[in-house]
């Protein structure tokens, strides 16, 4: 299957931590990625991670993959409200010449004062 | 440097119309995408293309239909338009099927 799956709402006060979750059900992925979309625009990469780590920071983002249990998490630290947007996870799935992105249904962060 | 770059970013179709989208990357890409946005459905993939001359169904192709005639173009094309189809679609483009893929600003297109 191909099913990615995040929460559709997430609030929270600025300079809290945010948590995003995503799962998603197809072992073969390679890479797993992370885009914000603000309001009116199109889709932009934040951050992305390979299959075989289990970590990456960046900044006041991270992600970590659970590959086991096929769940991948964006954290970011000190959110401030320009940070509001729909947050994507992202699978790249199959191979070479038949690897396409497979996305999440996005998670709304609104970050209030 | 444009991106990708779509064209119209609004239109209204009634029903039964048909329209093209035009998605142009200057980047050199191999792969582009056409997605479509709904409320609580994130991005379902319509079409794509691995190549120049080359197309692919996605998971939602039924009604749509794409050409790849230009490595830097891929149009997405509505035969026969229905309500079914109002919906904010995006192109967008990535080196390999494994890259960052860039996204253009979107089109939202309403079929009344």
């Amino acid at each position: 299957g191909e099913d990615v799956e995040q929460s559709l709402f997430l609030s929270v006060r600025e300079g809290d931590s945010s948590v995003i979750n995503c799962t998603y059900t197809d072992s073969s992925s390679t890479y797993l990625y992370w885009y914000k979309q603000e309001p009116g625009a199109g889709l932009q990469l934040l951050t992305y991670i390979f299959s075989n780590m289990d970590m990456k920071q960046d900044q006041r983002l991270t992600v970590l993959l659970n590959k086991k249990d096929k769940h991948l998490s964006l954290r970011i630290a000190d959110t401030q409200t320009g940070d509001s947007a729909i947050y994507f996870c992202a699978e790249s799935i199959g191979g070479g010449t038949a690897s396409k992105l497979t996305f999440g249904t996005g998670t709304r962060l609104q970050v209030t004062l | 440097n444009a991106g990708v770059t779509q064209t119209p970013k609004f239109r209204v179709l009634k029903t039964g119309q048909s329209m093209t989208l035009l998605c142009a990357q200057d980047m050199n890409h191999e792969y582009m995408y056409w997605y479509r946005q709904d409320p609580g459905m994130g991005l379902r993939l319509i079409h794509y293309s691995v190549g120049e001359g080359t197309t692919a169904k996605g998971e939602v192709p039924d009604g749509y239909n794409v050409s790849r005639l230009k490595k830097q173009n891929f149009l997405l094309g509505l035969e026969s338009a229905a309500p079914s189809q109002t919906s904010v679609y995006f192109c967008a483009s990535s080196y390999s099927g494994e890259s960052e893929a860039f996204f253009g600003q979107g089109t939202r297109l309403t079929v009344v």
